[in-house]
């Protein structure tokens, strides 16, 4: 079947420095796909998402960049800081049918660490 | 703001135990979404709910079953628990089927 992977495991950053996270995807008719962030023992956060007729999309401090030609996705955190060490998570909605509702495909997550 | 509520945070149970997990969707939320986190895992959908029926089914096993009542909380049923069931379960919950889903804190269920 169809899934949503990641390239990198693991993400070791310097505080201050931009972050880049990937993920590979591989439904082309998802409509959206989106980023969540997971601290250890909570839930999964939404970050940012970003329809499959887009490019690219801005939030506070972060960028998703959405390249359909590979089908990779990307995160961009700019500046970061301690806080933003997590597990990361793409995740991809499929092509809405018109009935039911989205079910969210997962990536297997990249752990991002600070070093302060 | 009010966030998906999920009780109970920790669970411990016996093989061949049941257990119900709860969720609490954010206020004027109708949909509502079950997934399961195994161990190093991404999360895997279950079963969703929109307006009291259900939605859309995952990898639901056939031992468990959901339910979502009129006040839209949504209760997750399982049966004849196996060692294998250990993960954290979270909910979700958007407003309306193709909204962003937010998610609860989760439920640890622990099978001794």
């Amino acid at each position: 079947g169809e899934s949503v992977g990641l390239h990198l495991p693991t993400l070791s950053v310097q505080e201050g420095d931009n972050s880049i996270i990937n993920c590979a995807y591989s439904n082309s008719a998802s409509d959206y796909f989106i980023w969540y962030k997971q601290e250890s023992g909570k839930g999964p956060q939404f970050i940012i998402d970003i329809r499959s007729n887009m490019d690219k999309r801005q939030g506070q401090r972060v960028t998703v960049l959405l390249n359909k030609t590979v089908k990779h996705l990307s995160l961009q955190i700019a500046a970061t800081q301690p806080g933003d060490s997590a597990v990361y998570f793409c995740a991809e909605t499929g092509s809405y049918s018109g009935a039911g509702s989205y079910q969210l495909t997962f990536g297997k997550g990249t752990k991002l660490s600070v070093i302060p | 703001a009010a966030g998906v509520i999920q009780s109970p945070r920790h669970l411990i149970k016996e093989k061949r135990e049941t257990a119900t997990l709860k969720c609490y969707p954010i206020p004027r939320h109708d949909t509502v979404y079950w997934y399961q986190q195994g161990p190093g895992q991404d999360p895997q959908f279950l079963i969703s709910f929109y307006e009291k029926m259900q939605s859309d089914k995952g990898s639901i096993p056939d031992r468990f079953s959901a339910q979502q009542f009129s006040d839209y909380h949504s209760e997750l049923n399982m049966s004849s628990l196996e060692l294998g069931d250990s993960a954290l379960y979270f909910c979700a919950s958007s407003a309306g089927l193709t909204d962003t889903q937010y998610f609860g804190p989760g439920t640890r269920l622990t099978v001794l």
